[in-house]
């Protein structure tokens, strides 16, 4: 049963370019959040899908946007990058009616670096 | 306000010792759960540990325990005989609501663990 995968693994993008980032969820999911960790902080959220549309969305400008699509998996779009988007970028996986600990599984990330 | 507090940026652990992680967290709604992940730097977050906030034990899983203080509203990680591998970030997040599949983790900035042999 293969767990959360990302691509790519690493990533080196310049200035105002812009990013696609991947995700397949686990097995048996239908949610799939992505969040961003700058060097040194905590995961912060940036949005989660679920059948295909933005459900919820944490403190991230518009040029970050995402798809599902209906095998669940996810895309991550950046635009017009900057230096400060440079972090790690981890997806989850969930069931929406998930309880208790109910966990969210995590792929290994992409590493974007923005020169 | 920040909803998870992690005070310690890196803590030192002889290797066999036990080693207690902090984090205090801040919530008005009554069913929450708290996580505790650990991340190496591979960069994956792997989970260790859930306490839910109706849970009258303390979580434990193998080597990890949950120290839950529910009136102080403390969740500390407590690792028994620490090994070499168990060297990475750890980080405390919550989840507010119980039919909450959908609701985001919100996490501490996670505090490094060393374990020295």
């Amino acid at each position: 049963d293969a767990g959360v995968t990302q691509s790519p693994t690493h990533l080196i993008k310049t200035r105002g370019q812009q990013v696609t980032l991947r995700c397949s969820p686990k097995s048996g999911h239908d949610t799939v959040s992505w969040y961003q960790q700058a060097l040194g902080q905590g995961p912060q959220f940036i949005f989660q899908y679920y059948e295909e549309e933005e459900r919820q969305r944490g403190n991230f400008p518009d040029r970050f946007s995402g798809h599902q699509f209906p095998n669940y998996s996810s895309e991550l779009n950046v635009n017009a990058l900057l230096l400060g988007d440079s972090a790690l970028y981890l997806c989850a996986s969930s069931l929406v009616y998930g309880q208790g600990a109910d966990e969210q599984f995590f792929g290994p990330g992409t590493r974007l670096t923005v020169l | 306000a920040q909803k998870i507090t992690q005070t310690q940026p890196g803590m030192f652990v002889q290797e066999k010792e036990a080693v207690t992680l902090d984090c205090t967290y801040d919530t008005s709604d009554p069913s929450y759960g708290l996580f505790w992940y650990k991340q190496p730097s591979s960069g994956e977050m792997i989970f260790l540990i859930y306490q839910g906030s109706y849970d009258q034990q303390n979580a434990t899983e193998g080597r990890y325990s949950l120290n839950f203080q529910k009136a102080r509203k403390s969740a500390n990680l407590v690792i028994s005989a620490s090994q070499l591998g168990d060297s990475a970030m750890y980080f405390c997040a919550m989840r507010e609501g119980w039919n909450s599949g959908n609701t985001p983790l919100v996490f501490g900035k996670g505090t490094r663990l060393s374990v020295i042999a």
